[in-house]
């Protein structure tokens, strides 16, 4: 059975810090890994992965995968009050995504 | 010019009613997505059409009914409401073309059984 699992589950900062978020994963016909955040509403996309080592950037964030080890990581820098929010890590199969639990992220000022 | 619009955003409701949430996206995608998004987050697929096709049906009680007229809509039907199914729904799409999906989402459906 497809299985994504991301951790830690959760996880409170403080602004400034730099944090790390886990996502592996077990998908059959695998194509692409996404990140979303999600705030209030719908999830937000961020970023999509498919080759092995190139990583992603958009600002303070930035994500790597690898496709040896079936895993993929998150990077927020200088995180602020804004980035507090669930991400949302997805592995995309030949029909559907299958998305893990999700990291809820709280960045005290 | 919302891009995935799902009505209604909010819904309460009494245990053993029946209920719809309709889906519209103006991405001109050929595949649509049911999600249902539990009390700990958790985003899981429902069903997925592709041009009006049923493609995937998980594990999902009989009580639960899409319905696609045409390829920009997908509708969620839902008998006999029980408890466990306050829930968000969320409903997605996506163009089925290069190395993988990206999902873009509506704002979700909040339904309450009471």
């Amino acid at each position: 059975e497809d299985k994504v699992v991301q951790s830690p589950l959760s996880l409170v900062v403080h602004e400034g810090d730099t944090v790390t978020l886990n996502c592996s994963y077990e998908v059959t016909n695998f194509r692409s890994l996404l990140w979303y955040k999600q705030e209030k509403k719908a999830p937000t996309f961020l970023f999509m992965l498919t080759s092995s080592g190139i990583e992603k950037k958009s600002g303070r964030l930035s994500s790597i995968l690898d496709k040896k080890e079936l895993f993929s990581i998150l990077n927020i820098t200088a995180t602020q009050t804004g980035d507090s929010a669930v991400y949302l890590c997805a592995g995309s199969g030949a029909q559907k995504l299958v998305f893990g639990q999700g990291t809820r992220l709280t960045i005290n000022p | 010019d919302t891009a995935v619009s799902q009505t209604p955003k909010y819904l309460v409701t009494q245990m053993g009613n029946d209920k719809s949430i309709k889906c519209e996206q103006n991405l001109g995608h050929d595949t649509m997505y049911w999600y249902k998004q539990d009390s700990k987050k958790f985003l899981k697929i429902m069903f997925s059409y592709n041009n009006k096709e049923l493609i995937i049906n998980e594990t999902v009680p009989n009580r639960f009914s899409p319905k696609s007229p045409d390829k920009a809509h997908l509708n969620l039907h839902i008998n006999s409401l029980e408890l466990g199914d306050s829930a968000v729904y969320f409903c997605a799409s996506s163009q089925v073309v290069g190395p993988g999906n990206t999902i873009y989402f509506g704002e979700g459906s909040w339904l309450t059984v009471v």
